[in-house]
């Protein structure tokens, strides 16, 4: 049962364009999601994150969005740089139910962004 | 700083053997928490360790243990390796319990042969 899901395997975007990256979830009792970016043969490096309190988080290019009711959020990069390409995971954390630390993760959109 | 520290990078094993993995945690960071990357299925969490005792578990079977010891340092265990089990292992810690302030490590690439 995949609680968190990002249907999109795979996303090209042109340099200097904005990237959006998708995230749905099934549990409602999730309130704290996070989003990682991984390099080949690196671990995830933390992004951004949001709280269920809020609808938006940005930093620098960066951006998340959360619809609660819709249980979908959005990371958007914007402009979009080489550096960017890489495998974005979304993950999500249930606070309430003494479980905050663990994590759990999509599967995944590669952005490879083109000149 | 050092970053997590996880030991050794590859490793190729037979079905049936069992295998020990390594994780130094960041200076300072009590929190160990481990997780499983294969194709198609992301991260799936295995198990947090805290203070030498583990805190949260993953729904993995019995074959997938671990322990932390009181440097912070952990280590995983996988006894009786099956096919399933090829996947990156990846290490995070974090400074204290419910600390949204993971740090990963690169991993150890587990072949099952």
């Amino acid at each position: 049962d995949q609680q968190v899901k990002q249907n999109s395997p795979s996303l090209s975007v042109q340099e200097g364009r904005i990237s959006i990256l998708n995230c749905d979830y099934t549990n409602s009792m999730f309130d704290y999601f996070l989003w990682y970016k991984k390099y080949p043969a690196e671990g995830p490096t933390f992004l951004i994150s949001i709280s269920s309190i809020k609808d938006k988080n940005e930093d620098g290019r960066f951006t998340v969005f959360l619809n609660k009711s819709a249980k979908h959020l959005s990371l958007h990069i914007v402009p979009s740089q080489p550096g960017d390409s890489a495998v974005y995971f979304c993950a999500a954390s249930a606070t309430y139910t003494g479980t905050a630390s663990k994590l759990t993760f999509g599967t995944g959109t590669r952005l490879q962004v083109t000149l | 700083k050092a970053g997590v520290t996880q030991t050794p990078r590859y490793l190729i094993k037979t079905r049936g053997q069992q295998v020990t993995l390594s994780c130094s945690p960041i200076s300072g960071h009590r929190s160990v928490s481990w997780y499983q990357q294969t194709p198609g299925q992301g991260l799936q969490f295995l198990f947090e360790y805290f203070s030498e005792t583990q805190r949260n578990k993953g729904n993995f079977p019995g074959r997938f243990s671990g322990r932390q010891f009181s440097n912070s340092r952990s280590e995983m265990n996988v006894s009786t390796l099956e096919l399933g089990d090829s996947a990156l292992y990846l290490c995070a810690s974090s400074p204290a319990r419910d600390n949204y302030g993971y740090t990963f490590g690169s991993g150890t690439r587990l072949t099952v042969v």
